[in-house]
């Protein structure tokens, strides 16, 4: 009975390799995030859809580029990997009943990547 | 969003109430006070949140004062399990759910 969940919950991977991580909630939420929180455990703010349009989109590299098939699910596709993407990736909904909705988030368990 | 500041670490002694506070100055009428945690190695986690009024929840509650300018989260009965990194987020006057964690307060509960 997961509400938010991801996967992979590690990757580990090489520079330069492309990869994938997706997220999924059963809570019945229309809007979700991806946060990023790197080794100093700053939470930043990277993505957020509402009802599969992009909402938010913080200054991130064009390698990323987040992907939502439908409300349930939000993935995120990285290529080119470098070496300062190396973070934990969170995943986030919420119910967009405007602005005090919005910012009542359910975060996933996060997906640690780690680029060698 | 306003700027919210919290102090870096408290302790508190466990079955003991744990107040945390936040600073909120500059936070407008219509801007919420949230609050998350993030226990060790876990995603954030919301606790609760309000405008005006205090609320109380299964959780925690919350005492705004009445200026608005700071706030109090209090765990009545902290256990072991409530050690964890606590955020104070005031937002909510834009329409897009983005929320700015700050540093937050690392809450170490002690037997």
């Amino acid at each position: 009975d997961t509400a938010v969940s991801q996967t992979p919950k590690y990757l580990v991977t090489q520079m330069g390799n492309d990869k994938s991580i997706k997220c999924e909630q059963n809570l019945g939420h229309d809007t979700m995030y991806w946060y990023k929180q790197d080794s100093k455990k700053f939470l930043k703010i990277m993505f957020s859809y509402n009802n599969k349009e992009l909402i938010i989109n913080e200054t991130v590299p064009n390698r990323f580029s987040p992907k939502s098939p439908d409300k349930a699910h939000l993935n995120l596709h990285i290529n080119s990997l470098e070496l300062g993407d190396s973070a934990v990736y969170f995943c986030a909904s919420s119910l967009g009943r405007g602005r005090e909705g919005r910012k009542t988030q359910y975060f996933g368990p996060g997906t640690r990547l780690l680029v060698l | 969003d306003a700027k919210t500041t919290q102090p870096p670490s408290m302790d508190c002694a466990e079955g003991r109430a744990a107040n945390l506070p936040c600073n909120h100055s500059t936070i407008s009428g219509n801007e919420y006070v949230y609050w998350y945690r993030q226990i060790h190695s876990q995603g954030p986690q919301y606790i609760i949140h309000g405008l005006k009024n205090n609320e109380t929840n299964e959780m925690a509650s919350l005492i705004i004062t009445e200026d608005r300018k700071s706030s109090t989260l209090i765990l009545p009965h902290a256990t072991l399990r409530d050690t964890a990194v606590y955020y104070c987020i005031a937002g909510g006057s834009s329409n897009t759910g983005k929320l700015i964690f700050g540093q937050g307060t690392t809450l170490q509960v002690k037997p």
